[in-house]
């Protein structure tokens, strides 16, 4: 079954821009996290969204936000782009969301350029 | 809050050694433990998960881990490294006040290098 695909793999946008990524989920997974990957921070965790609800979501600020559609895939939207939004941007799914009984999953990822 | 810590940011080993990656963790509760390996231009593939029971977890790939409450540490291990196991590393531990939600807190990362 096909894994989890992100659109586009690589993104250049300057400075005051906005951008959408999207991310489709393998399929019957309704779980949809996004996570900022960058050399100074890591790791970081955006959000959760479960059944189109958003249910968790990290310490960023409001310029980042997300949704799902009922068929799961969901995007992210950053508006007025930052040069310190650049960074790889990851989704994983899994099927309900819980690590302890299910596995995440994860896309390639979108690579944002920010000039 | 809960956080993670790898001590080592790059480490070296010869192919056929063995290999052990360091991960303390700071949670007050038992904890959620990951490994997650991401080779250059891929996303992350989980490598184990523990959650409770055995302490010494074996996942994929030849890889186990051994929890170990009282150093608060979480190291993963491989008896033999092959060349195709360079790539970066990161333990993660799962923030389990988020309730049904699934949010990990990931460390910062460990490249490992493999020479022949």
């Amino acid at each position: 079954k096909a894994g989890v695909t992100q659109t586009p793999r690589y993104l250049i946008k300057t400075r005051g821009q906005q951008v959408t990524l999207s991310c489709s989920p393998i399929s019957g997974h309704r779980s949809v996290s996004w996570y900022q990957q960058t050399p100074g921070q890591g790791l970081q965790f955006l959000f959760e969204y479960f059944s189109e609800t958003q249910r968790n979501k990290g310490n960023f600020p409001g310029r980042f936000s997300g949704r799902q559609f009922s068929n799961s895939r969901s995007e992210m939207n950053v508006s007025t782009l930052e040069l310190g939004d650049s960074a790889l941007y990851l989704c994983a799914s899994s099927w309900g969301g819980s690590l302890r009984t299910d596995t995440q999953y994860f896309g390639p990822g979108t690579r944002l350029t920010v000039l | 809050a809960q956080s993670v810590t790898q001590p080592d940011i790059h480490i070296t080993v010869s192919e056929g050694a063995s290999l052990e990656l360091r991960c303390n963790y700071s949670y007050g509760a038992t904890p959620y433990l990951f490994w997650y390996v991401q080779s250059p231009g891929q996303g992350l593939q989980l490598l184990l998960k523990y959650f409770s029971g055995d302490t010494l977890v074996q996942g994929i790939k030849g890889f186990e881990a051994e929890f170990k409450r009282s150093q608060s540490s979480f190291n993963l291990r491989k008896p033999s490294v092959h060349w195709s196991d360079a790539a970066e590393y990161f333990c993660a531990v799962e923030d389990r006040n988020t309730g049904t939600a699934s949010k990990l807190t990931f460390g910062t990362g460990t490249r490992l290098q493999v020479t022949l």
